[in-house]
């Protein structure tokens, strides 16, 4: 498709809970990228793939999040035992060159 | 490490003023610069960029952005805002080198353009 597609829109999650949030990056794509926006502040960058490779993880939180990048399926990103400030905006992005485009994002709320 | 400050957070503007947006970043290398927008309620969308060449950029919906190597600035600016460029603008820079790296984003800066 000709732009990145996030699922699902929204997400609650009792705290403790799993979350599990999607992205299709635009065709012919290879990277992909992951940012956490909490509160409309300044977005935290998370991981980012080479098509299904990890090619830079210097953002992400070791214990609880996890990633994956698998052929033909959407990109995903998974929270386990979510914790209160989790709660943020999750931007995926994806890019040939440079220049990154970004997708709606999936906002988390963990109460 | 990168970093990239905007100074101002919230700007107030009535319609048809000047807007100069500040944007300094700290890092010793080669820089790719962007500017995002965030309207309300929607995803970012790029104004502008640089790579090389000609350090006054020209963007979208009127934007413009130099980028002045000395002071490791890279200025958002417009001559004559309108009520729908109240949004939220966001700096960002990556290495220049290896191409596919992440964006450093500054803090944003809120502006609200009132009739």
């Amino acid at each position: 498709g000709e732009e990145v597609a996030q699922t699902p829109k929204h997400l609650v999650r009792g705290e403790g809970q799993k979350a599990k949030l999607y992205c299709a990056p635009i065709k012919g794509h290879s990277y992909v990228f992951w940012y956490q926006q909490v509160l409309k502040n300044e977005f935290k960058f998370l991981i980012s793939f080479q098509n299904e490779n990890v090619f830079d993880e210097t953002g992400m939180p070791k214990e609880r999040f996890s990633a994956k990048c698998l052929p033909n399926s959407p990109c995903s990103l998974e929270i386990q035992a979510t914790k209160l400030e989790d709660s943020a905006v999750y931007f995926c992005a994806s890019s040939h060159g440079s220049e990154q485009y970004f997708g709606p994002g999936t906002r988390l709320t963990v109460t | 490490a990168q970093s990239v400050s905007q100074h101002n957070h919230h700007v107030i503007l009535s319609e048809a003023a000047s807007l100069e947006l500040g944007c300094n970043y700290s890092y010793g290398g080669t820089v790719n610069l962007f500017w995002y927008v965030q309207y309300p309620g929607q995803h970012l969308q790029l104004l502008l960029k640089y790579f090389s060449g000609d350090p006054l950029v020209k963007g979208i919906k009127g934007f413009e952005a130099e980028f002045i190597k000395s002071k490791f600035s890279f200025n958002l600016r417009k001559p004559s805002v309108q009520w729908s460029d109240t949004a939220e603008y966001f700096c960002a820079v990556n290495e220049a080198s290896g191409g596919y790296n992440k964006l450093i984003f500054g803090a944003g800066t809120r502006l609200a353009v009132h009739p």
